[in-house]
């Protein structure tokens, strides 16, 4: 079935470092949102990209989504302790029947 | 604006009990659906809604019972508690479900332990 893979599953950096985790979907998408959840709380919306090879910041926080429309990243430079959680892609399928599908998430440790 | 309210945030049930996780919204938001998160599992949707009156099937519904009687409203029913459905609930709303302005609102959890 159609599968959006995130990697990598877990990421442990020291405080300053920098930081990427990529979604690659088996299927070409319309659009790829990214949530992040801190640690006991709830999913929250950062973004959404919907364009072929497009590129928006959010202060430290970079999104790209390819030109295929078929994976996605999000790069933080220097990391803080305040980025800490988990990192969830969810791409939505193209075509009529439209299905979202969510990565497994990137969980972030920072060490300070 | 209270975004997306879910109750309780904690439960603990025994095996074979009943009962209804809530949830309501009051952003008007068409589109409501609940997720259930395991570790190493992701977020995996139970049932959805497109609006009052309509649910359907997510990716794992068994055992569980949603009605939408109301735009705010979208009740999670278990009907026979099993260890099994011990894990975290998201209740979620959003705008709709179309391409564009479907930013997903969720709630804060429901922590259910079936013993």
């Amino acid at each position: 079935g159609q599968q959006v893979m995130q990697i990598p599953q877990y990421q442990h950096v020291q405080e300053g470092e920098d930081f990427t985790t990529y979604c690659n979907s088996s299927t070409t998408l319309s659009n790829i949102q990214w949530y992040k959840q801190r640690p006991g709380g709830h999913p929250v919306f950062l973004i959404q990209l919907v364009k072929s090879g497009e590129v928006k910041k959010q202060k430290r926080l970079t999104f790209q989504f390819g030109e295929a429309k078929k994976n996605s990243s999000l790069h933080i430079t220097a990391t803080q302790t305040t980025d800490v959680g988990t990192y969830f892609c969810a791409g939505r399928t193209a075509g009529n029947n439209r299905k979202l599908i969510w990565g497994l998430g990137t969980s972030l440790a920072v060490n300070p | 604006n209270a975004g997306v309210t879910q109750t309780p945030k904690f439960q603990v049930l025994k095996t074979g009990q009943s009962m209804t996780l809530q949830c309501a919204q009051d952003m008007n938001h068409e589109y409501m659906s609940w997720y259930r998160q395991d570790p190493g599992m992701g977020l995996r949707l139970i049932h959805y809604s497109v609006g009052a009156g309509i649910t359907d099937q997510g990716e794992v519904p068994n055992g569980y019972n949603v009605s939408r009687s109301t735009t705010e409203d979208f009740p999670l029913r278990l009907l026979s508690a099993a260890p099994s459905q011990t894990s975290v609930y998201f209740c979620a709303s959003s705008y709709s479900n179309s391409h564009s302005g479907n930013t997903i609102y969720f709630g804060e959890g429901s922590w259910l332990t079936v013993v």
